[in-house]
C-alpha cells in the first residue's frame, strides 16, 4: 500500500505565481519523520526539509514554506513567487523506525514554471 | 569531503547479463540503502543494511542481490532474473537508527539492451 501520496502528478504555473504541492502520508508509528526532496533534471536529490512527528510547527525558508498537520496526515509544501529555477520533480517521503528508517517516497510532483 | 560515490554514472549491459553497481561512502555511516527510480514511480526501496554483514529486503528486492562486507561499501547486483532492470539507481546512507545526516549518491543510470 502506498504510504505517501502525492496526488498531483504535474503542475504548471507561470513565474511569480504561488504553488502548493500536496503530500498525504499513512503510518501507525507515533515517531516518524517527513521529508521533502527536489530532483532537478540532472537527477541528484536535493534535501529541502526534514520534520519529526512531534514538531508540528510550520516552517518558512525564504520562498519555501511547509505546513505539517497531523490531524489530516498532511505535509504540504508551498513555493511563493515561483521562479523558473524551481522547475523540478519534488518528492515527499516518510521514514519510520520499523523499516530501519528507510525513506518511503511518494511518486513525486513534476513542477514546471514558465516565464 | 565526505560523501557517497556511485560509479559509473551510466552503465549499459546486454540482456541476460548480471551487473554490479558500486556504492562507497566515507561518512562512517552504519546504514546504507538502495533505491530504484522509474519515470512516474518515485523511488522504491530495493535493499537496506543497518550494519556490516546484515541486510534486509525492501519493497522490490526480487531480481537483485547485495552484500555488506565492509562498512563503507554496499554493492548492488542486478541479476538476469530482474525482468525490467533499466532504471535509475540511487544509493544512500545514514547513521544507524537516525535520519539526520541522510545522504544520497548521484545515481547510476542502467540501460539494458
Amino acid at each position: 500500500a502506498q504510504k505517501v501520496t502525492q496526488a498531483q502528478t504535474e503542475i504548471s504555473v507561470v513565474e511569480k505565481e504561488d504553488v502548493t504541492l500536496d503530500c498525504v502520508y499513512e503510518t501507525r508509528d507515533t515517531t516518524y519523520y517527513l521529508f521533502w526532496y527536489k530532483q532537478p533534471p540532472s537527477g541528484e536529490l536535493v534535501f529541502l526539509i526534514r520534520r519529526n512527528s512531534f514538531d508540528e510547527q510550520n516552517e518558512i525558508s525564504g520562498r519555501y514554506s511547509w505546513n505539517f498537520q497531523k490531524s489530516t496526515s498532511s505535509f504540504n509544501f508551498t513555493i511563493t513567487a515561483s521562479q523558473v529555477v524551481d522547475s523540478a520533480v519534488y518528492f515527499c517521503a516518510l521514514s519510520e523506525a520499523n523499516s530501519g528508517y528507510a525513506l518511503n517516497f511518494g511518486k513525486g510532483t513534476s513542477l514546471l514554471v514558465t516565464p | 569531503d565526505g560523501g557517497i560515490t556511485q560509479s559509473p554514472k551510466y552503465l549499459f549491459r546486454k540482456e541476460g547479463q548480471n551487473v554490479t553497481l558500486s556504492c562507497e561512502q566515507n561518512l562512517n555511516h552504519d546504514a546504507m540503502y538502495w533505491y530504484r527510480q522509474d519515470p512516474g514511480q518515485g523511488l522504491r526501496l530495493i535493499y537496506y543494511s543497518q550494519i556490516v554483514n546484515d541486510f534486509q529486503k525492501g519493497d522490490i528486492a526480487e531480481g537483485y542481490s547485495v552484500s555488506r562486507e565492509k562498512k563503507e561499501s554496499f554493492p548492488l547486483t542486478v541479476t538476469s532474473a530482474q525482468k525490467n532492470p533499466t532504471a535509475f539507481y540511487l544509493c544512500a546512507s545514514s547513521p544507524r537508527g537516525e535520519v539526520y545526516g541522510y545522504t544520497f549518491g548521484s545515481g547510476t543510470r542502467l540501460t539494458v539492451v
